[in-house]
């Protein structure tokens, strides 16, 4: 199965700060990756597909990146209802549609 | 609009099989490139893609539980049932549908239900 690591998985920051986080894959994916915003209690929202495509209604502020075996996601001002996790999830094989460990934005 | 949403025991005992279902609307499973799938995430950790049903009734699953998945499907009453036998503690989790488009290329799971805490104890 392909293997997905997300880093950091844990970050602090501020309000209007431009954050960045990884998703790397244990081979290639071309670009089929997604990335999901999970706050507590809630089901995960679907925010990028195909590695760059923003799902309709995410605002512009989130963006996707990235091909073959390293993506990021950016959010480039953190605004309060950010502060969540986030997850990447491949989907280059339906065999087996694995997902990151995750990376929790918390508040500085 | 698309909905999903699970049903299923909030509680069942090691050893026993559990039965999940998730009854959805907005959509027809029998469109093609639609599919839909069975995530879980335990407490405090990460999701866990579990299995996925096509359009065509073709059917994938995690490879570390798949001796103990069954997903199926019932297109006239758009519901999507899990079975998972043996079930165990480690197996407490809240346990997702979701919907996925794959007539969409690299589509993700664009809806989700809200999901049902399943909770394994004798």
């Amino acid at each position: 199965d392909i293997q997905l690591t997300q880093s950091p998985s844990f970050l602090s920051a501020s309000v209007g700060d431009r954050v960045t986080i990884t998703c790397r894959a244990s081979q290639g994916i071309s670009s089929y990756l997604a990335w999901y915003q999970q706050k507590p209690g809630k089901a995960p929202k679907l925010l990028i597909y195909a590695a760059s495509t923003l799902q309709s209604g995410v605002p512009s502020r989130f963006s996707g990146s990235g091909s073959g075996t390293e993506f990021t996601l950016t959010i480039s001002s953190l605004q309060p209802e950010d502060f969540a996790t986030y997850y990447c999830q491949q989907l280059n094989s339906y065999l087996a549609l694995t997902f990151g460990g995750g990376t929790k934005v918390e508040i500085k | 609009q698309v909905t999903l949403r699970e049903s299923g025991p909030a509680l069942v005992k090691p050893t026993q099989t559990l039965t999940l279902t998730c009854t959805f609307s907005g959509f027809s499973l029998s469109t093609s490139g639609m599919c839909v799938s069975w995530i879980r995430q335990p407490p405090g950790k990460a999701l866990e893609w579990l299995a996925l049903i096509h359009w065509d009734d073709d059917k994938d699953y995690s490879t570390s539980l798949k001796t103990r998945l069954t997903i199926s499907k019932d297109t006239s009453k758009n519901q999507v049932v899990l079975t998972m036998t043996n079930m165990d503690p480690v197996d407490t989790a809240t346990y997702y549908c979701a919907r996925l488009n794959r007539g969409i290329a690299a589509a993700g799971f664009d809806s989700w239900g809200q999901g049902t805490l399943v909770t394994v104890s004798s």
